[in-house]
């Protein structure tokens, strides 16, 4: 069973709009959260965290907000552009420092 | 020069061969990472290692093994290649300090027919 889920497989954006993408987990062991980008052909690359004594985390036009009690964190990107294009992997720090990915949401960002 | 690599970066096999993945970086990190990626299940984890006498099983070991033989080098073997072992093969790295931000190297697709 799944233990970090990003139900959406795909979401389109008009570019300069915002996008959100969202994760949900189900162990409350987890106490890091990461969002990793990747563009085709190239590997995963780390873009935003947030530890679990946080709510929110603002990096540029990336902010990762958390709720606990929802065991729910949300990606916004705010505004879109056409180079966000990319997949999305939600991530947990699972015990022993081991990440745990969700499947990955597609962002289209339309020009 | 890309700080992880891995070779080769394309493969097509077949059942019951044995083939290695190899992986360097130049980071100079002492944590790597094997995961695989398949549709809809995202990246899951194969086998890490911590340092180099350091090897422990992943999420999803089973059909495979590991050699870290340098701080800078990791390599993944399929014993006996079989066709649902087929799957983009990703090599990974961090610091102890910072171990959520792994650099990952470019892939590796492999095909096992």
């Amino acid at each position: 069973d799944q233990q970090v889920k990003q139900n959406s497989p795909s979401l389109s954006v008009q570019e300069g709009r915002i996008s959100i993408l969202n994760c949900d987990y189900t162990n409350s062991m987890f106490d890091y959260f990461l969002w990793y980008k990747k563009y085709p052909a190239e590997g995963p690359t780390f873009l935003i965290s947030i530890s679990s004594i946080k709510d929110k985390n603002e990096d540029g036009r990336f902010t990762v907000f958390l709720n606990k009690s929802a065991k729910h964190l949300s990606l916004h990107i705010v505004p879109s552009q056409p180079g966000d294009s990319a997949v999305y992997f939600c991530a947990a720090v699972e015990y022993g420092n081991k990440l745990v990915f969700g499947a990955g949401t597609i962002l289209r960002v339309k020009s | 020069d890309a700080d992880v690599t891995q070779t080769p970066r394309n493969r097509i096999t077949k059942t019951g061969k044995r083939i290695m993945l190899e992986c360097s970086q130049t980071k100079g990190h002492d944590r790597m990472y094997w995961y695989r990626q398949d549709p809809g299940l995202g990246l899951r984890l194969i086998y890490y290692s911590f340092d180099v006498k350091d090897i422990n099983k992943g999420e999803i070991s089973d059909g495979y093994s590991v050699s870290r033989q340098a701080q800078a080098k990791f390599s993944l073997s399929l014993e006996s290649a079989i066709p649902n072992q087929t799957a983009l093969y990703f090599c990974a790295t961090s610091d102890s300090g910072r171990y959520y931000e792994q650099y990952f190297g470019p892939g590796t697709r492999l095909t096992v027919t």
